[in-house]
């Protein structure tokens, strides 16, 4: 149980378009679910916190506008990186968890790696 | 704030040697503390977790103590295995700052045969 997919698991764009990369809870509704981005040996950085139906809550210095959080569904969050630039290049990854029944554990997907060329 | 300390790594064992990465926290009130790891290129995963005081969490060979006394969440098990290698992450959550983890820096274990 508890599983979390991502897709796609790595994407490679050019400057300036934009990716969309899609986290699912499996086998279990998240009522929140959290995105983190993760640069080359280094720990996790959480960018924003989604719950659903609500506007997701960034965290201080993370562009809003350009990192766009849904969180329609029980079991689907979407990040939308728009206008990617080569500094955008990272691992991103998701968690989901069904904070509100008493389950507070975060189980994470398996990440996505973009490079913006 | 909410903090989480983790020794630095790397860490290199040889095979069924005996590990233990220490986590030391700064928490207000009663954080949950976990423990998770992540294989190359991969995400993470949930080794174990502990939610109050004295209580030991343990999963394929590993166990931490949540420790209030010292504040403290060490990591150990007692006999590594190649496949073990891996970046372990201790990190805490308190519903003070809304059940958001905290991660420690990470610890590289490289494990030889």
């Amino acid at each position: 149980g508890a599983v979390v997919s991502q897709h796609p698991s790595r994407v490679i764009c050019k400057s300036g378009t934009s990716v969309k990369i899609e986290c699912r809870s499996l086998d279990f509704q998240a009522t929140t679910m959290f995105w983190y981005r993760q640069f080359p040996k280094q720990s996790l950085m959480l960018m924003a916190t989604s719950n659903e139906g609500s506007k997701a809550t960034y965290e201080q210095g993370v562009e809003k506008d350009k990192f766009l959080i849904n969180h329609a569904s029980l079991t689907l969050s979407t990040l939308t990186v728009t206008s990617a630039h080569p500094e955008d290049s990272s691992f991103y990854i998701c968690s989901a968890s069904q904070y509100g029944t008493g389950e507070e554990t975060q189980y994470f997907g398996p990440g996505t790696r973009l490079l913006v060329l | 704030g909410n903090s989480v300390t983790q020794m630095e790594g790397p860490v290199t064992l040889s095979e069924e040697a005996f590990l233990t990465i220490n986590c030391t926290y700064t928490a207000t009130g009663y954080p949950s503390l976990f423990w998770y790891v992540q294989y190359p290129g991969e995400g993470l995963q949930l080794l174990l977790k502990a939610t109050k005081a004295d209580d030991k969490g343990s999963n394929k060979g590993f166990e931490a103590t949540y420790r209030k006394e010292t504040t403290s969440f060490h990591l150990e098990k007692g006999s590594v295995q190649v496949s073990d290698s891996a970046v372990y992450f201790c990190a805490l959550s308190s519903w003070e700052y809304g059940n958001k983890l905290v991660f420690g820096a990470g610890t590289i274990l490289r494990v030889k045969s």
